[in-house]
């Protein structure tokens, strides 16, 4: 089976730091994305990762260990604009096209 | 620099209507994909189009469902009968080659309400 976990919501305040954590049990795996969806807009990519390790990417950063099926979205410097869904994504094997399997996603407040 | 153009952006039909809802990839994408997102869920995968050929429709919710890329650009996604339960958002995302770790680019959506 297939299964992606991610926290509901959260809550942060301009200015701070938020982790955003998914867990994953996929029927293979060939990588991991982090989407950004504002309300009633287009899902928009921010990062992707299928080796071990971190990626930095301005104010965002995305973390994977593909041996605890565990990921993190780390933003920095949170801006009011931060402000949305966040969507977790892995690739399963798949015949060697990049389907993509969601998570249901974590919603950002974000705070003054 | 057009992205992924969807229409209508909103539909409203009775239960038991038939619908169809429109995609345009970006220009020159090989990969299209349509995912269907109820309220508060992420999106749901629901067919795979490389070129025009339908490879993967393993999504699809029922024989109700039907999409079709002709001519390997536009995407048609059709449903027939609808029902309460197809109430939700469709998105089309496009990848310009199938190859795994290719970024899937979305259009905004078409919300639609089944009464």
């Amino acid at each position: 089976g297939q299964n992606i976990d991610q926290p509901t919501e959260m809550t942060a305040t301009e200015g701070a730091i938020v982790q955003i954590n998914c867990t994953y049990q996929t029927s293979g795996f060939n990588g991991l994305f982090w989407y950004q969806q504002h309300a009633g807009e287009a899902p928009t990519f921010l990062s992707y990762n299928v080796l071990d390790g971190l990626e930095e990417k301005g104010r965002f950063s995305s973390f994977l260990s593909r041996s605890k099926g565990y990921s993190y979205l780390l933003l920095k410097e949170l801006q009011m604009k931060d402000s949305a869904s966040y969507l977790c994504a892995v690739s399963p094997l798949s015949g060697g096209y990049n389907k993509l399997i969601f998570g249901a996603g974590t919603r950002l407040a974000v705070h003054p | 620099g057009a992205g992924v153009s969807q229409s209508p952006r909103y539909k409203v039909a009775k239960r038991g209507q038939d619908v169809a809802l429109r995609c345009d990839p970006i220009s020159g994408h090989v990969s299209l994909f349509w995912y269907q997102q109820a309220l508060g869920q992420g999106p749901e995968f629901l067919t795979y189009f490389q070129n025009e050929a339908q490879l993967d429709k393993s999504g699809l919710p029922s024989d109700r469902f039907f999409a079709e890329r002709p001519e390997g650009s536009v995407s048609t996604l059709k449903i027939q009968r609808t029902q309460q339960e197809d109430s939700a958002v469709y998105l089309c995302a496009s990848s310009p080659s199938p190859g795994v770790g290719n970024i899937q680019y979305f259009g905004a959506g078409t919300r639609l309400s089944v009464l």
